[in-house]
């Protein structure tokens, strides 16, 4: 149990594009998700708190504008990256939120973004 | 949430115990011990997570010192695919996981 996927694995895509990426809870429901991103040979680092039916809420640096997130319902968070640059090359992961087990986090297997 | 040091590395050998430590000596009465791993190039695997009683499950075992001030994740037979990063992190219920430089495991044949 507690499987959470993401889509897609990987994207290569041109400057100035907007790239989305999903986040699902397969077999649970997650009121809470989480989006971080690693750069290479860094810790993960948290973006956003994904909440259902409600505004995501940003850490200090990341602009909102730039990451949209929506968690459309209780097993699916999208991240959208705006206007993609090569700085925003990066390990994107998602997280989901499991009450049920005293509120452990559980994660997806990440997507790689090369942006060109 | 609690602020936690760990090694930075340690070489297991393959088919012996391999004991990581983790420094929480500021660890609040409601924050919980959780450990993740990082397999190379993939997202974080939850392993197991305790508030002041030892835990064990299919993966590892988790030791909490009765002051709760450190603890050990035991992984009881190393193998190859357990090399990765561990994560030891003290986290409140409600609060979000932030995560350190954690201890690179690499298990050896």
């Amino acid at each position: 149990g507690a499987v959470v996927s993401q889509h897609p694995s990987w994207v290569i895509c041109k400057s100035g594009t907007s790239v989305k990426i999903e986040c699902r809870s397969l077999d649970f429901q997650a009121t809470t998700m989480f989006w971080y991103r690693q750069f290479p040979k860094q810790s993960l680092m948290l973006m956003a708190t994904s909440n259902e039916g409600s505004k995501a809420t940003y850490e200090q640096g990341v602009e909102k504008d730039k990451f949209l997130i929506n968690h459309a319902s209780l097993t699916l968070s999208t991240l959208t990256v705006t206007s993609a640059h090569p700085e925003d090359s990066s390990f994107y992961i998602c997280s989901a939120l499991s009450g049920a087990y005293q509120e452990t986090q559980y994660f997806g297997p990440g997507t790689r973004l090369l942006v060109l | 949430d609690a602020k936690t040091t760990q090694p930075p590395s340690m070489d297991c050998a393959e088919g012996r115990a391999a004991n990581l430590p983790c420094n929480h000596s500021t660890i609040s009465g409601n924050e919980y011990v959780y450990w993740y791993r990082q397999i190379h190039s993939q997202g974080p695997q939850y392993i197991i997570h305790g508030l002041k009683n030892n835990e064990t499950n299919e993966m590892a075992s988790l030791i909490i010192t009765e002051d709760r001030k450190s603890s050990t994740l035991i992984l009881p037979h190393a193998t190859l695919r357990d090399t990765a990063v561990y994560y030891c992190i003290g986290k409140a219920a409600g609060n979000k996981l932030t995560f350190g430089g954690g201890t690179r495991v690499l298990v050896k044949p």
